[in-house]
């Protein structure tokens, strides 16, 4: 099985702020990579498919990026709606997702 | 639009049995893979199971195998879950997922607690 590794499990950061999730496949996936977005209570809503491709309607400030082992998720400007649970998920094999990384508000 | 809703959850003890059902609209369901996806309370996404859009291919998670089953019938745009042999550690919330190059489309879920 293909295990993620995703970090940090949380992180605190002001409105404006960059932000930055990594996410690391235990064996190379190519960019079959997907991230979700999950707000308390709420389904999780796919942001990013194919490790970099913004799912229609998503707002631009989100992103994604890498290949094979590492992958970056980037919040260029965090904004109060973005509070919520991230999360990656490869689909190269069975589709397991990484832990989750919760961001807040500082 | 796609719209995916599930019922089935609720109370029940361990050792005992239930079965999801989630029902389909919006998309021509026997073109799609779907999932089930599960999410105990305050702990991350789990994988459980997914069904080819002829239900030819069934994978499990190794948490669930032996004991749940994944169906669908595409003449009701229907997928199912039954799960035999719950355990405590099967309390979460349920949801089933639009597979395409991983789960796109999410139901709203349905909770599930196994308890005595």
């Amino acid at each position: 099985d293909i295990q993620m590794t995703q970090s940090p499990s949380s992180l605190s950061a002001s409105v404006g702020d960059r932000v930055t999730i990594t996410c690391q496949a235990s064996q190379d996936i190519s960019n079959y990579l997907n991230w979700y977005q999950q707000k308390p209570g709420k389904a999780p809503k796919l942001l990013i498919y194919d490790a970099s491709n913004l799912e229609t309607g998503v707002p631009s400030r989100f992103s994604g990026s890498g290949s094979g082992t590492d992958f970056t998720f980037t919040i260029s400007s965090l904004q109060p709606e973005d509070i919520a649970t991230y999360y990656c998920q490869q689909y190269d094999n069975l589709p397991f997702f990484g832990g989750g990384t919760k961001v807040e508000i500082k | 639009q796609v719209q995916l809703v599930e019922s089935g959850g609720g109370l029940v003890k361990p050792g005992g049995s239930l079965r999801l059902s989630c029902a389909a609209s919006g998309f021509t369901f026997s073109d799609y893979y779907m999932s089930w996806i599960r999410q105990a309370p305050g702990k991350g996404l789990e994988w459980v199971s997914y069904i080819s859009s002829s239900g030819s291919t069934i994978y499990y998670a190794d948490s669930v195998k032996g004991r749940f089953t994944i169906s669908r019938d595409n003449a009701k745009n229907s997928l199912y879950l039954q799960m035999n042999s719950l355990r405590a550690e099967d309390t979460a919330v349920y949801y089933c997922a639009r597979d395409l190059s991983g789960p796109d489309y999410w139901g709203q879920g349905t909770l599930v607690t196994v308890s005595s």
